[in-house]
């Protein structure tokens, strides 16, 4: 099956600090989200982005699908930023969906 | 607008009881729902694909009787732990997906399930 590999898989970040945080997938895909984990476990929506440049204030997320990548950028990083960030793709005739292996980030004061 | 809601957030039983777990779309039809098992500092893993009106599609190594689902409307579909073992200890959270049945909509998550078996 597809794999997907987020990188790097632990961040610190002093607040104000600027990130970038890639998802890798193997194989082509149908679409893919980026999610927040907050630490009680819900997962937010932060984009749908099967290809192209999507940004929410300040997050911006662009995939390139032909070259099978993602990248989530989180500008002036706040504390509520810390949490875990996956990316998930749907691939495959079934539709199957498998999330990335995360990213934890940490911004501290 | 696609809210997903999870009754219950916690529960914890006895080793050999069976806990069932609500999963609803609130404000949207949802065709196709999705359960995930997540297990401490671990990724999301697809357990199953719930479709309104049809069997289940389990993913490999997931026993379909000891995890029952059952999407009996639009809106809700239902995870019930059978014999339940401390193993199965877990946070479970099922998924909605937007549109129709087939299509590569966004999926929306509910808060997600912690069940402890003692």
């Amino acid at each position: 099956g597809i794999q997907v590999e987020q990188s790097p898989p632990d961040l610190i970040l002093q607040e104000g600090a600027n990130s970038t945080l890639r998802c890798n997938f193997s194989d082509s895909v149908n679409n893919l989200q980026w999610f927040h984990q907050n630490p009680w476990g819900q997962l937010i929506n932060l984009f749908y982005i099967p290809s192209g440049t999507k940004q929410n204030g300040r997050l911006s997320a662009t995939t390139v699908a032909t070259e099978r990548y993602s990248l989530l950028y989180i500008s002036s990083s706040q504390t509520t930023d810390s949490g875990v960030y996956f990316c998930a793709v749907l691939s495959g005739g079934y539709q199957k969906v498998t999330f990335g292996t995360g990213t934890k980030l940490q911004v501290i004061p | 607008g696609a809210v997903v809601s999870q009754h219950p957030s916690w529960v914890i039983c006895k080793s050999g009881t069976s806990v069932k777990i609500e999963c609803r779309s609130l404000d949207f039809q949802a065709t196709t729902m999705f359960w995930y098992r997540q297990f401490p500092k671990q990724s999301l893993m697809l357990m199953a694909t719930s479709n309104e009106g049809s069997k289940a599609t389990y993913e490999q190594g997931v026993e379909k009787d000891k995890f029952l689902i059952n999407h009996a409307s639009l809106t809700l579909s239902t995870l019930t732990v059978t014999s339940a073992h401390p193993e199965d200890s877990s946070f479970y959270i099922c998924s909605a997906r937007v549109g129709l049945a087939g299509a590569y909509n966004e999926q929306f998550f509910g808060p997600g399930t912690r069940l402890t078996v003692l």
